[in-house]
């Protein structure tokens, strides 16, 4: 299994552009989350799907949107690229029930 | 609000030093509780993991944690650190019997292992 996989690595954007990070899991895992972690932030969870076609907010949603098409796939929409949305994001996936995260090896991200 | 607290932001340690590592959570009810490393330029992994019974869990590479429900507290331990333990820990917290779908991270620990 290859896990949790993200595209791009690194990008920078400019203010105003719009662009869509991708995460994809093999592991039929039912939830998948979006993060962005910040220096001495922690992670903030962005978005949250418990399965394909249902998607919700997590604490930081603002400036984002997601889907959730395919159990497999949870890319994350930035559309208006603010300066506020340099981070890294992760992208985790689990089972359903009580379990831990599998994490993607993230996306750095800046905004100029 | 649901919290979790990590005290220490930053720790240097020379090796085979002890470690410990402390991290609170406020909330009330069943909470499973995780610590997680991240190594530099590495995507986050899980280090170890309670749900239930001996609070004394022990995971990967040595660490272990204690979760004292009295206290609120899942510290991270480890008797003798190495150089490759030079990372950032991350304690994490999911609430309920069957797992919700949220995790509250704290912000983290970043530790320094001097050769």
């Amino acid at each position: 299994n290859a896990g949790v996989t993200q595209t791009p690595k690194f990008r920078i954007l400019k203010i105003g552009q719009s662009m869509t990070l991708q995460c994809a899991q093999d592991m039929n895992h039912n939830y998948m989350y979006w993060y962005r972690q910040d220096p001495g932030m922690g992670l903030k969870l962005i978005y949250y799907s418990v399965g394909a076609g249902i998607t919700d907010k997590g604490e930081v949603p603002n400036g984002y949107n997601v889907s959730r098409s395919t159990t497999e796939d949870f890319p994350l929409r930035l559309e208006l690229a603010a300066p506020s949305q340099t981070s890294v994001y992760f992208c985790a996936s689990r089972r359903r029930g009580v379990d831990e995260q599998y994490f993607g090896p993230g996306t750095r991200l800046t905004v100029t | 609000a649901q919290s979790v607290s990590q005290h220490n932001h930053h720790v240097i340690l020379s090796e085979a030093a002890s470690l410990e590592l402390g991290c609170n959570y406020s909330y009330g009810g069943t909470v499973n509780l995780f610590w997680y490393v991240q190594y530099p330029g590495q995507h986050l992994q899980l280090l170890l993991k309670y749900f239930s019974g001996d609070p004394l869990v022990k995971g990967i590479k040595g660490f272990e944690a204690e979760f004292i429900k009295s206290k609120f507290s899942f510290n991270l331990r480890k008797p003798s650190v190495q150089w490759s333990d030079t990372a950032e820990y991350f304690c994490a917290v999911n609430h309920g019997t069957s797992g919700t779908y949220k995790y509250i991270f704290g912000t983290g620990t970043r530790l320094k292992v001097l050769a």
